[in-house]
């Protein structure tokens, strides 16, 4: 597609389960972020790829988060055994890497009950 | 770490009239781009201009224009000519060049453009 796609549009679960979260971005996209957003407040960096790796994971709050892109373009956040603090918009972003200009996805809306 | 700082929750203004948004952002860094993006209640968030520091000349597009004054580290927006499709949330954020391009965003700013 034209643009940066995510899915679910929204999910609700229940406290303890395990969530999977997937972004696909623009083609040809090498860089791809992972952002979080709370009611009211500005996107929170989480991670950030360059290719297939990790090239900087320092904004995941802990241990039950994490994302991978094995192929370097389609990437998913999963996080293990669900918290109602993590009740947000998880924003999904890709760049290529030279203009630094970030599109954004529409975001996939986590509630947790 | 570098922050960003939006001072106003909340602003309003009228149909065709001009409003600024206020930022302010602390680095210690010189090399680094900031932004305003918009998200509307899509949820998607749009880049609206975009100022490289290295250039001191104000960035503008179309009815968008910055004030940016790299000494007192202040990136305001400018909107002129205000649409009832510009409401919605503002957010200013800071890229530092070279360390992965990870964007830092103030809280934000609701614009409402009332008839």
């Amino acid at each position: 597609g034209a643009g940066v796609s995510q899915t679910p549009s929204n999910k609700v679960t229940e406290k303890g389960k395990y969530v999977e979260l997937r972004c696909d971005p623009i083609s040809g996209h090498t860089a791809l972020y992972w952002y979080r957003q709370s009611l009211g407040q500005g996107p929170e960096f989480l991670i950030y790829f360059q290719g297939t790796g990790a090239a900087d994971d320092s904004g995941l709050p802990n241990d039950r988060f994490f994302a991978v892109r094995p192929e370097g373009s389609v990437s998913t956040l999963k996080i293990q055994r669900t918290e109602r603090g993590d009740s947000a918009v998880y924003l999904c972003a890709s760049s290529h890497h030279r203009t630094g200009e970030l599109f954004f996805g529409e975001g996939s809306r986590l509630t947790v009950l | 770490a570098q922050t960003v700082t939006q001072s106003q929750p909340e602003m309003s203004v009228q149909e065709a009239e001009t409003v600024t948004l206020s930022c302010t952002y602390d680095t210690s860094e010189n090399n680094y781009y900031l932004f305003w993006y918009k998200q509307p209640p899509s949820r998607q968030m749009i880049l609206v201009i975009r100022q490289e520091a290295y250039k001191q000349q104000n960035a503008t597009e179309n009815r968008f224009s910055v004030n940016f004054q790299k000494a007192a580290k202040s990136f305001s927006l400018k909107i002129s000519d205000s649409q009832l499709g510009d409401t919605a949330m503002y957010f200013c954020a800071f890229m530092l060049l070279n360390s992965g391009y990870a964007l830092n965003f103030g809280k934000g700013t609701s614009l409402l453009v009332t008839p």
